[in-house]
């Protein structure tokens, strides 16, 4: 049982690149989440997925999109990354709500 | 919105000593506050919850205590081992999730 799959770990980007982030559970969860984590600052939530079909906005969603492509995946995409974006990224699910959130292990992302 | 408070931000205990973290909460319509371990190279995971309509709440070694009035939760872990040094994050929810900034705890063999 994989639980919450993240892909790549680490990336590291030029200003201005884009990239899309991966994320897939097998815990046939309803809602999906991405967070970032900045020293310092806690997690921080940048956008989610109450259901398939739906996303919405977090805290912290400028510069960043997401497609929930199906129940089990939810990606998050920087269409033009700047060096503000270096940051942890995490996805997490949970069967409903912001409530016993599962995490994946995390994406390291540098941005030059 | 909530803003959430976690004290102290680093702390080094002796094993087999106890550690208290604390944080505070500003919303009151807070009804919900999870403790999760994160792990050297790994994602958060939850450890402990509580809902607002308990006071305690204990899990073997672990314990959360709420106090609703003066709006702040404490995570109390006994008898500390190694494996529990991590970084510990408290959140409390109103209609989001909102996490204190973490607590790096280290436990001295």
């Amino acid at each position: 049982n994989a639980g919450v799959t993240q892909t790549p770990k680490f990336q590291v980007l030029k200003t201005g690149q884009s990239m899309t982030l991966q994320c897939a559970q097998d815990m046939n969860h309803n809602s999906m989440y991405w967070y970032r984590q900045d020293p310092g600052m806690g997690l921080r939530l940048i956008y989610y997925s109450a259901s398939e079909g739906t996303t919405d906005k977090g805290e912290v969603p400028n510069g960043y999109n997401v497609s929930r492509l199906n129940k089990r995946e939810f990606s998050l995409r920087l269409e033009s990354a700047a060096p503000s974006q270096t940051s942890v990224y995490f996805c997490a699910s949970s069967a409903g709500g912001e409530e016993k959130l599962f995490f994946g292990s995390g994406t390291q992302l540098s941005v030059l | 919105g909530e803003n959430v408070e976690q004290h102290p931000s680093t702390l080094s205990v002796q094993e087999g000593d106890s550690a208290v973290i604390k944080c505070t909460y500003s919303d009151s319509a807070s009804n919900y506050f999870p403790w999760y371990k994160q792990e050297l190279g790994k994602g958060p995971q939850l450890i402990i919850d509580i809902r607002s309509n308990v006071g305690e709440k204990k899990d073997q070694r672990i314990a959360v205590t709420l106090n609703k009035t003066a709006k702040h939760f404490s995570l109390h872990i006994t008898e500390t081992q190694p494996e529990d040094s991590a970084v510990y994050f408290c959140a409390a929810n109103d209609y989001k999730l909102s996490f204190g900034a973490g607590t790096t705890v280290t436990v001295r063999a």
